[in-house]
């Protein structure tokens, strides 16, 4: 069985500064995915980043950055430089050939204000 | 283009009351999922298809049922609604099947309220 832990239940980042969001997973596939998503209070889940679990270098989208290591079992994802927009939910989620549907595993989530 | 749509946005029903939630996607994806998402929590699959015509249960299909009658459709059925069931509703929708491509795509959301 697949779990995403977020130990994170909600952080506070003044704006401008950097923050880490904290992700681990549990799963004993060799080949899987690991994404994060936004959800802001109006509700939509907006695709962030992926890592693919056979990729050698972290994944960057802009401002945000994942953090892969292995061996640890954890994908933290890092926000660059805050904006006051990027107050919201963070949802971490792994996808795995090997689960049914290829569905997605989600982590409880971590909420980031984001103080000017 | 509009990516993954569905109707309606806002729902109130009465415990034992029935309806349909629609989602469509417009990027031929084949594969689609439905999620309820309850307070403080992460989301939860239901229902998924992986192709016209097929469906397949979730980690919560109870009380829930699917149909995929044309590839771009997938709806979400509850038959005698329960208040268990009021929660956001979440459709999302990917391509292929390879985990390390494969990013999911969410519609807006449903909230459904049962009274």
């Amino acid at each position: 069985a697949q779990k995403i832990t977020q130990t994170q239940p909600g952080m506070f980042v003044q704006e401008k500064e950097a923050v880490t969001l904290d992700c681990t997973y549990d799963t004993s596939d060799q080949s899987y995915g690991l994404f994060w998503y936004k959800q802001p209070s109006s509700g939509e889940m907006i695709f962030l980043i992926y890592q693919g679990s056979y990729d050698e270098q972290n994944a960057t989208e802009g401002r945000y950055s994942l953090n892969f290591q292995k061996a640890r079992k954890s994908a933290n994802l890092v926000i660059s430089a805050s904006q006051l927009g990027d107050s919201a939910m963070y949802f971490c989620a792994m996808s795995s050939i090997k689960a049914a549907g290829n569905k997605l595993t989600f982590g409880g989530g971590t909420r980031v204000l984001v103080k000017p | 283009n509009a990516g993954v749509t569905q109707t309606p946005k806002f729902r109130v029903l009465k415990t034992g009351q029935s309806m349909t939630l629609l989602c469509a996607q417009d990027m031929n994806h084949e594969y689609m999922y439905w999620y309820r998402q309850d307070p403080g929590m992460g989301l939860r699959l239901i229902h998924y298809s992986v192709g016209e015509g097929t469906t397949a249960k979730g980690e919560v299909p109870d009380g829930y049922n699917v149909s995929r009658l044309k590839k771009q459709n997938f709806l979400l059925g509850l038959e005698s609604a329960a208040p268990s069931q009021t929660s956001v509703y979440f459709c999302a929708s990917s391509y292929s099947r390879n985990p390390s491509t494969d990013t999911q795509y969410f519609g807006p959301g449903t909230r459904l309220t049962v009274l």
